[in-house]
């Protein structure tokens, strides 16, 4: 089965510094992946999400993200963060018809 | 479109006592359906697969006596928390995935989830 691991548990960050974080998932076939942002107290919605085509995906918000198939890598970017995007971040794999995986998730403390 | 909803969106309820939670999608039928629960501040973890019309598909650790669940039409699924304790208190969220080719394949539209508390 598909297992995800985000590296960074709590990253903080001041106002206009760069954002990445980092998603490695184990699955030797086609996936599906996807990064879910959690507002506190809020459910989840989804920022992008990769099913095929161009490895570089752009999400809502100025979010994107790069699928690397060789380093089975989907790490999330954002060049210039706000203390809005304050939140949980999940990433989440998910082989075609089977279960989605998700993440530990990051928590994003942007100081204004 | 593909919008879910969850009904309640919190519940307190005293030890031993049962509650349902309602998932709905309210614009696509949604051929499976999953629950999650999540505890403060982790992550979100599968506790079930159900398939409308047939028996849901437990996670290893899950008691499928303790929450059953029922997926009876294509827009609509049920999680019962049974005998519910203290230790069941969570965020249960249900996600909806459609099939059907009329939203993108594969992928799972979230509910708002319900928070449970038991007392």
């Amino acid at each position: 089965a598909q297992s995800v691991s985000q590296h960074n548990h709590h990253v903080i960050l001041s106002e206009a510094a760069s954002l990445e974080l980092g998603c490695n998932y184990s699955y030797g076939g086609t996936v599906n992946l996807f990064w879910y942002v959690q507002y506190p107290g809020q459910h989840l919605q989804l920022l992008l999400k990769y099913f095929s085509g161009d490895p570089l995906v752009k999400g809502i918000k100025g979010f994107e993200a790069e699928f690397i198939k060789s380093k089975f890598s989907f790490n999330l970017r954002k060049p210039s963060v706000q203390w809005s995007d304050t939140a949980e971040y999940f990433c989440a794999v998910n082989a075609l018809n089977n279960d989605m995986r998700f993440g530990a998730g990051t928590r994003l403390t942007v100081k204004p | 479109g593909a919008v879910v909803s969850q009904h309640p969106s919190r519940v307190i309820c005293k030890s031993g006592t049962s509650v349902k939670i309602e998932c709905r999608s309210l614009d696509f039928q949604a051929t499976t359906m999953f629950w999650y629960r999540q505890f403060p501040k982790q992550s979100l973890m599968l506790m079930a697969t159900s398939n409308e019309g047939s028996k849901a598909t437990y996670e290893q650790g899950v008691e499928k006596d303790k929450f059953l669940i029922n997926h009876a039409s294509l827009t609509l699924s049920t999680l019962t928390v049974t005998s519910a304790h203290p230790e069941d208190s969570s965020f249960y969220i249900c996600s909806a995935r459609d099939l059907a080719g009329v939203l993108s394949y594969n992928e799972q539209f979230f509910g708002p989830g319900t928070r449970l508390t038991v007392l």
